[in-house]
């Protein structure tokens, strides 16, 4: 069972298109993560999110948590080739473990 | 400031082999977590330490896996016998503390043949 679940799965696009990637559970957590992970290499942190309604963003992300720290949705404008690789949510809860999201697997064609 | 290192990169082995994965989090980072992860998944939490001690390893499969982070620095990773749905990407991450920024090695590609 995945506690936490990312949809789409897969997601290709064309470059200039907007996405959002969505990160659900039906547990509270005490902050939650985003990370890209590019072939080859460890995920690497994009954003931390910590208060419920939380809205943050970089550059062309925006990041949201949900007001009742159970969901997140990331939402990139004017996607890029260079934006192609997997994104994953990881949500710490109480006990402090790390757990990771299913994964968002982007393709940004040019 | 130097990063997480794992060795090795690659490991091809047969099953019901052995393995050994090694992880040098980064200096003065307490938390350090074994991830495995599935091509195409997310990573999966195998076991989490705080300094030496062994904070979760819920989905540690302990018949046949084995972790140690000895003085709370290094750690080592290792399978035995090692089967064919162990292949597998294992990631090591370390942070300041528990719940905080993670900081990701590059991982071992082990496949199991």
């Amino acid at each position: 069972t995945q506690l936490l679940e990312q949809s789409p799965q897969f997601l290709s696009i064309q470059e200039g298109e907007n996405l959002t990637v969505y990160c659900n559970s039906s547990s509270v957590f005490s902050s939650l993560q985003w990370y890209r992970q590019e072939p080859g290499e460890g995920p690497v942190l994009l954003v931390t999110v910590v208060t419920g309604g939380e809205v943050k963003k970089l550059k062309r992300l925006t990041f949201q948590f949900g007001d009742a720290r159970k969901d997140s949705s990331l939402h990139i404008t004017a996607a890029q080739p260079g934006d192609t690789g997997l994104y994953l949510c990881a949500g710490a809860k109480s006990s402090y473990k790390l757990i990771f999201g299913s994964g968002t697997r982007l393709l940004v064609r040019p | 400031e130097a990063g997480v290192a794992q060795s090795p990169r690659y490991k091809i082995i047969e099953k019901r082999q052995s393995v050994a994965f090694w992880c040098n989090p980064i200096s003065g980072h307490a938390t350090l977590y074994w991830y495995q992860q599935i091509l195409g998944q997310g990573p999966k939490l195998l076991i989490q330490f705080q300094n030496n001690g062994v904070v979760d390893d819920s989905q540690l499969p302990k018949d046949r896996f084995s972790a140690e982070r000895l003085k709370g620095v290094d750690s080592t990773l290792k399978i035995q016998p090692a089967k064919l749905e162990d292949s597998a990407v294992y990631l090591c991450a370390s942070s300041l503390g528990e719940g905080l920024e993670a900081f990701f090695g590059q991982g071992t590609r082990l496949t199991v043949v």
